[in-house]
């Protein structure tokens, strides 16, 4: 079985310059997630979908980052312009949701973002 | 809203010691619990998970971990630590319900020395 696929694996960007991060998830996982990890923390979450639809993007600054799952399958996260504290790594995870919702996350390798 | 302390931001541990990382949480019903570990450069990898029935937890690679409700831990263990567990090793809660989210620690580092 395929993992979950992020790409790039890694970019630098100078700041207020745009980039776009994407993710493919397991087959048939209906939830994706996009976290954001800051170095020397662990992960925090910026947007959950099930299927294309939003289910919480509460911690996602709106003002600068973006995503979207049209086809409810893959996903890309934007950021735009970028600012020195977005520099991370972005990892994107799926889930099947089963009876019980035992939310068992499945991660892919990250994306780190460096910005200069 | 949950949370996830890891008291331990670094650990140093001989190669055939054993090992126990702790996890505290905060959660208002019994929690889902999880422990990941992640090695340089990659993603997180799932160790072991809790959501209900016996409170010892036995995961992939030797690890285990207890579910203490009364001092909301869920401490990670391993008898004997081998050079290849030297990671980043994280605990993490999820809720039960719709949201289903997980908040992790901030994790802890582990060093094994030869």
């Amino acid at each position: 079985e395929a993992g979950v696929a992020q790409s790039p694996r890694y970019k630098i960007i100078e700041k207020r310059q745009s980039v776009a991060f994407w993710c493919n998830p397991i087959s048939g996982h209906a939830t994706l997630y996009w976290y954001q990890q800051i170095l020397g923390q662990g992960p925090k979450l910026l947007i959950q979908f099930q299927n294309n639809g939003v289910v919480d993007d509460s911690q996602l600054p709106k003002d600068r980052f973006s995503a979207e799952r049209l086809k409810g399958v893959d996903s890309t996260l934007k950021i735009q312009p970028a600012k020195l504290e977005d520099s991370a790594v972005y990892l994107c995870a799926s889930s099947l949701e089963g009876a019980g919702g035992q939310n068992e996350q499945f991660f892919g390798p990250g994306t780190r973002l460096t910005v200069l | 809203a949950q949370s996830v302390t890891q008291p331990d931001i670094h650990i140093t541990v001989s190669e055939g010691a054993s090992l126990e990382l702790r996890c505290n949480y905060s959660y208002g019903a019994t929690p889902y619990l999880f422990w990941y570990v992640q090695s340089p450069g990659q993603g997180l990898q799932l160790l072991l998970k809790y959501f209900s029935g016996d409170t010892l937890v036995q995961g992939i690679k030797g690890f285990e971990a207890e579910f203490k409700r009364s001092q909301s831990s869920f401490n990670l263990r391993k008898p004997s630590v081998h050079w290849s567990d030297a990671a980043e090793y994280f605990c993490a809660v999820g809720e039960r319900g719709s949201a289903r989210q997980l908040t992790f620690g901030s994790g802890t580092q582990l060093t094994v020395l030869p």
